[in-house]
């Protein structure tokens, strides 16, 4: 089942803060985090994988919270470079079976 | 390290005609394959998985279908293109290791468009 994300899209200035959240209605296992530039492919962030597991990577981070199913983009001090479309990536399956199923995105614009 | 490539890049091809992407990665063995569309300002469709030579698992019925002649190609193909094939085909590799959901990653993608 899709996992669902949101907002839709925001729109950030330089140096302000943004949540992206990925909610779902099943057990998750796994959470995969890209962003996505227009024209291009989607681009690997992070993967979480335990519940209240937390990761960062520069000024963007997320959580993961096993008990509500949801996990959480954050990005701090946005930058020009930060805009793009972000998906989550929710993780079923074992060995043999193992796949993606992507929430619809969140497009962030980051402004002068 | 690895490396996906896919071609060609872009593709433009009228309704009925044929079609064949490919994939290939460099860099690793054994990888699980998988290609995905994603249509105009959409989200990303998986349209099927491969975690062996031969071994092709479809997620969605469509025109479309995909083989795996050798460990580290993958190849999307359709007989007769429809206008709803158009989009952003995207081919993505992971590699299993037991016991730990693998980072899966994307190559460049073939933009195609049916007229």
């Amino acid at each position: 089942q899709q996992p669902v994300q949101s907002p839709q899209a925001v729109i950030l200035r330089e140096g302000e803060d943004a949540v992206i959240n990925c909610s779902s209605s099943k057990a998750l296992y796994s959470v995969h985090w890209y962003r996505q530039k227009h024209g291009e492919a989607p681009v690997f962030l992070m993967i979480l994988l335990k519940g209240g597991e937390q990761k960062g990577h520069e000024k963007i981070s997320a959580s993961f919270n096993e008990k509500k199913q949801q996990s959480s983009l954050y990005l701090t001090a946005s930058q020009l470079s930060y805009s793009g479309t972000y998906f989550c990536g929710t993780g079923v399956g074992g060995a043999g079976s193992y796949q993606l199923t992507f929430g619809k995105g969140t497009k962030l614009s980051v402004i002068p | 390290s690895q490396t996906i490539h896919q071609w060609p890049a872009t593709l433009v091809q009228p309704v009925g005609s044929p079609l064949s992407l490919e994939c290939t990665v460099e860099g690793t063995s054994n990888p699980n394959l998988y290609w995905y569309r994603q249509a105009a300002g959409r989200g990303l469709q998986l349209l099927f998985y491969s975690v062996g030579i031969g071994q092709i698992s479809s997620e969605v019925p469509q025109n479309l279908s995909a083989s795996r002649p050798q460990d580290r190609q993958f190849i999307l193909s359709s007989k007769k293109l429809l206008l709803s094939d158009s989009g952003f085909y995207l081919c993505a590799w992971s590699v299993w290791v037991p016991g730990i959901p693998p980072e899966q990653y994307f190559g460049p993608g073939t933009r195609l468009t049916v007229t």
